[in-house]
């Protein structure tokens, strides 16, 4: 059984803060990684794919993946309110996606 | 450019009634997909369709079929429902077959209750 698995969240940062999102994955297999958020009530945007070990930066995201220790993060920079959503870990293996069962993410002014 | 679009967006259906979710794109993407989304239980692959033609089980095929209709359209249908299958539904389409993986976009979703 292919698994995502991130931290559990809830997670509270404060306006301009740094919040760190986490999750490990289990399939060796799995060569691209993804960042979903979504807010409440909407479907998954995508916000960052890496594909190779070390960090991607882009803006206020960064991602970083280490496929020895099977982690995927994100972080984001100078958080705002409009960052406070679910943030979904997400895994490929043979193009069929496992995702994580989110962290919900809340900044607050 | 509507992206993928999914209709209907919301649907109530008595214990063994049968329905089918339409889902549709216009950014000529060979894969589709139908997921289910659960509280506590994140998303999770019902059947994708990897090109026009081709269409495989993914982790929770029970209860459901589909069809993809032509390049455009993917269905997934409920023959007899069950409360188990209340949930939200989202489609997604992506651009590439075979070992790679593009991103996938989400329809919009439809939230189903089976009483």
């Amino acid at each position: 059984q292919k698994e995502v698995e991130q931290n559990s969240g809830p997670l509270s940062v404060p306006e301009g803060a740094i919040a760190s999102l986490n999750c490990t994955y289990s399939d060796r297999g799995s060569q691209s990684f993804f960042w979903y958020r979504q807010y409440s009530g909407k479907s998954p945007e995508l916000i960052m794919s890496i594909y190779s070990n070390g960090d991607k930066e882009d803006g206020r995201f960064t991602a970083q993946l280490n496929k020895a220790s099977q982690y995927v993060s994100l972080l984001i920079r100078d958080s705002q309110p409009s960052d406070s959503a679910t943030y979904l870990c997400v895994g490929d293996s043979n193009y069929k996606l496992t995702f994580g069962k989110g962290t919900l993410l809340t900044v607050n002014p | 450019n509507a992206g993928v679009t999914q209709t209907p967006k919301f649907q109530v259906l008595k214990t063994g009634q049968s329905m089918t979710l339409q889902c549709a794109q216009d950014m000529n993407h060979n894969s589709m997909y139908w997921y289910r989304q659960d509280p506590g239980m994140g998303l999770r692959l019902i059947y994708y369709s990897a090109s026009e033609g081709t269409t495989d089980k993914g982790e929770v095929p029970n209860g459901y079929n589909v069809s993809r209709l032509n390049k455009r359209e993917f269905s997934l249908r409920l023959e007899s429902a069950a409360p188990s299958q209340t949930s939200v539904y989202f489609c997604a389409s992506s651009g590439r077959t075979g070992g790679d993986t593009d991103t996938q976009y989400f329809g919009p979703g439809t939230r189903l209750t089976v009483l």
